[in-house]
């Protein structure tokens, strides 16, 4: 089946650094592909998402493309605030109507002043 | 615009005990709904999907069920929880309408049995 895997955390990080979290996922066909990103006790809340290979998906500083080739959707953000300090999901859909999501295990991420 | 709700934000439960966690979205008609739990440890699995009212489909065999007994709302439950039926539980939603389709969260139940 399909499967999600991203880098295993925690991931602490000084403000201002370059952040990296690596995510590769087994899938047939071309799936969708998101991050998400949960805030302490709170739910999750979709940070950005691409729909088909090449697409880079982007949304307060955080990117991440969608390579084919690698099966990869890695997410980067330049510099790193204290309020970025949360826990990151990876997802892909298939679609077909459920649009289930498959979730990585998630990596926290804590960023110090 | 649309919300999502879930009750009650926090739960405590004895082993044996019964389980109904609501879910209601309101502003959208005709959802996808999904039912999530989150164990430590263990990240995000889905419990159940529902495409139309009265439609469950379930994805980990368990002691829980799900029903939709109306558009907009989804019900969690359990005749005997378990200690292994802590966690937190999201609901979240998904409009069909849309060409790319996300998924919405609500803020979720914790939910400890002792």
């Amino acid at each position: 089946g399909d499967s999600v895997t991203q880098m295993e955390g925690p991931v602490t990080l000084s403000e201002e650094a370059f952040l990296t979290i690596n995510c590769t996922y087994t899938a047939t066909g071309y799936p969708s592909l998101f991050w998400y990103v949960q805030y302490p006790g709170e739910g999750l809340q979709l940070l950005l998402k691409a729909t088909k290979a090449d697409d880079k998906g982007s949304n307060k500083g955080f990117e991440a493309t969608y390579r084919k080739e690698t099966t990869s959707f890695h997410l980067e953000k330049g510099s790193v605030q204290v309020s970025d300090s949360a826990v990151y999901f990876c997802a892909l859909s298939q679609g077909g109507g459920s649009e289930k999501l498959v979730f990585g295990k998630g990596t926290k991420l804590t960023v110090n002043p | 615009s649309q919300t999502i709700h879930q009750w009650p934000a926090t739960l405590v439960q004895p082993v044996g005990s019964p389980l109904s966690l609501e879910c209601t979205v309101e502003g959208t008609s005709n959802p996808n709904l999904y039912w999530y739990r989150q164990a430590a440890g263990r990240g995000l699995q889905l419990l159940f999907y529902s495409v139309g009212i009265g439609q469950i489909s379930s994805e980990v065999p368990q002691n829980l069920s799900a029903s939709r007994p109306q558009d907009r709302q989804f019900i969690l439950s359990s005749k005997k929880l378990l200690l292994s039926d802590s966690g937190f539980y999201l609901c979240a939603w998904l409009s069909k309408g849309t060409s790319v389709y996300e998924q919405y969260f609500g803020p979720g139940t914790r939910l400890t049995v002792t």
